[in-house]
């Protein structure tokens, strides 16, 4: 079972639209997450990260952790065509320990 | 802020051959790491620096695989002798500390033929 599980889409949504992004994990010591945005051809680009539970907003972006349920969530509001991406979750368990990535969200934003 | 520098960009090498990746990154930042990208999967960890010292390297294949990173600054990544399943983006990421967020390079995109 892989550390890290996120459904690969694609995704494809209406410019306006909420766009929920999802990752669930089975390790109960992940408590460091972080949501990356990967355009094609380059590095990935951090968007929000959170420790333990609970949420955070910035902008448009809502980053929510459920740890009762290993579940994570990035919420996008009033989605623009330039959201059109790849989105990565992360997490790690404490200090000194490794980062493990989801597999990736393919979102694509119809104008 | 310059962030995180990575060189080449593309490589197009033949198999067998050696290839050497660099990276640089950003300043003050203590944590630098190595990662593998296959199409259409996350960043996979090949090695983790703190400062000069290699914590992690469990991933790495060392048989073929070598990094340094010497006065804890630029990092060098080498692949000897490459093979076919080496075609990947490699990405190098820097944090300030082992907990703190990564920020990512452009990557460096290998293609052995």
């Amino acid at each position: 079972q892989k550390e890290v599980e996120q459904d690969p889409g694609p995704l494809s949504v209406p410019e306006g639209a909420i766009v929920s992004l999802n990752c669930t994990y089975s390790n109960s010591a992940f408590q460091y997450f972080m949501w990356y945005r990967q355009y094609s051809r380059k590095g990935p680009e951090l968007l929000m990260y959170t420790y333990s539970s609970g949420n955070k907003e910035d902008g448009r972006f809502t980053a929510q952790v459920d740890k009762s349920s290993k579940y994570i969530s990035l919420f996008i509001r009033d989605s623009q065509p330039s959201d059109s991406a790849t989105y990565l979750c992360a997490m790690s368990a404490n200090t000194g320990n490794q980062f493990y990535f989801g597999t990736g969200t393919s979102l694509t934003v119809i104008p | 802020e310059a962030g995180v520098v990575q060189s080449p960009r593309y490589k197009i090498i033949e198999k067998k051959q050696p290839v050497a990746f660099w990276c640089n990154p950003i300043s003050g930042h203590n944590t630098l790491y190595w990662y593998l990208q296959n199409l259409g999967q996350g960043p996979e960890l090949l090695i983790r620096y703190e400062n000069e010292e290699a914590v992690d390297d469990s991933q790495l294949p060392k048989d073929r695989f070598s990094a340094e990173r010497l006065k804890g600054v630029d990092s060098t990544l080498k692949i000897q002798p490459a093979e076919l399943g080496d075609s990947a983006v490699y990405l190098c990421a820097s944090s300030l500390r082992a907990v703190d967020e990564q920020f990512f390079g452009p990557g460096t995109r290998l293609t052995v033929l």
